[in-house]
């Protein structure tokens, strides 16, 4: 199957700080990509769709200033979380789409903001 | 408006013992995806199966089955002779043709399997 790499796979940040997350589909274009978040012994939510060159699509309740995301290429897709707070710990995960029914999954970000 | 329930928060069984999750799905769309993914204790997710809205047929892949039946719109998984490294968390989830994809999770269904 084809790869998505996302990293970091874990990181701390102190509260207030920005962080960016990147995902990046190694062996295929990906013209979609996805940012769900999942938080602890939850399931998971999407947050927004975006497609290469053009503006993400944020789902009702995420805030599209704060969690501002970048799909410049059609092999990465960044998510940045600005001034983070502890609230927004969580699990960030992408996915990346060749615009077929099957979308891949990277390994995941574990965020923990201190 | 598309829902995907998984009513079993959590089970728990004995190894060689066989599981079923149940999954039923809510959506206005013809045609559709549903899927199965596995999420072990690191947190990827691991694909196990995807199924068309077009295609009945059940299906049997090892230890692993699932039975799809549209008439109650649910997708039930099916593991035989459970093992302990089947231990996770399995989430359902459907894709519309129409919403490019994206997927609508269950809420999880948290299995333990105990030696």
């Amino acid at each position: 199957g084809a790869v998505v790499s996302q990293h970091p796979s874990r990181v701390i940040c102190k509260s207030g700080t920005s962080v960016k997350i990147e995902c990046r589909s190694l062996d295929f274009q990906a013209t979609t990509m996805f940012w769900y978040r999942q938080f602890p012994k939850q399931s998971l939510m999407l947050m927004a769709t975006s497609n290469e060159g053009s503006k993400a699509t944020y789902e009702q309740g995420v805030e599209k200033d704060k969690f501002l995301i970048n799909h410049a290429s059609l092999t990465l897709s960044t998510l940045t979380v600005t001034s983070a707070h502890p609230e927004d710990s969580s699990f960030y995960i992408c996915s990346a789409s060749t615009g077929g029914q099957l979308a891949f999954f990277g390994q995941g970000t574990r965020l923990t903001v201190v | 408006a598309q829902k995907v329930t998984q009513a079993q928060t959590e089970i728990s069984v004995v190894e060689k013992e066989d599981v079923t999750l149940d999954c039923v799905y809510e959506t206005r769309d013809t045609t559709y995806y549903l899927f199965w993914y596995k999420q072990p204790p690191s947190g990827e997710l691991v694909f196990l199966i995807r199924r068309n809205s077009f295609d009945e047929q059940n299906e049997i892949s090892g230890r692993y089955s699932w039975n799809f039946q549209k008439s109650t719109s649910s997708f039930n998984f099916t593991i035989t002779a459970s093992q302990v490294v089947d231990s996770a968390v399995y989430f359902c989830a459907l894709s519309e043709v129409g919403s490019s994809y994206k997927l609508i999770f269950g809420s999880g269904t948290r299995l333990l399997v105990r030696p």
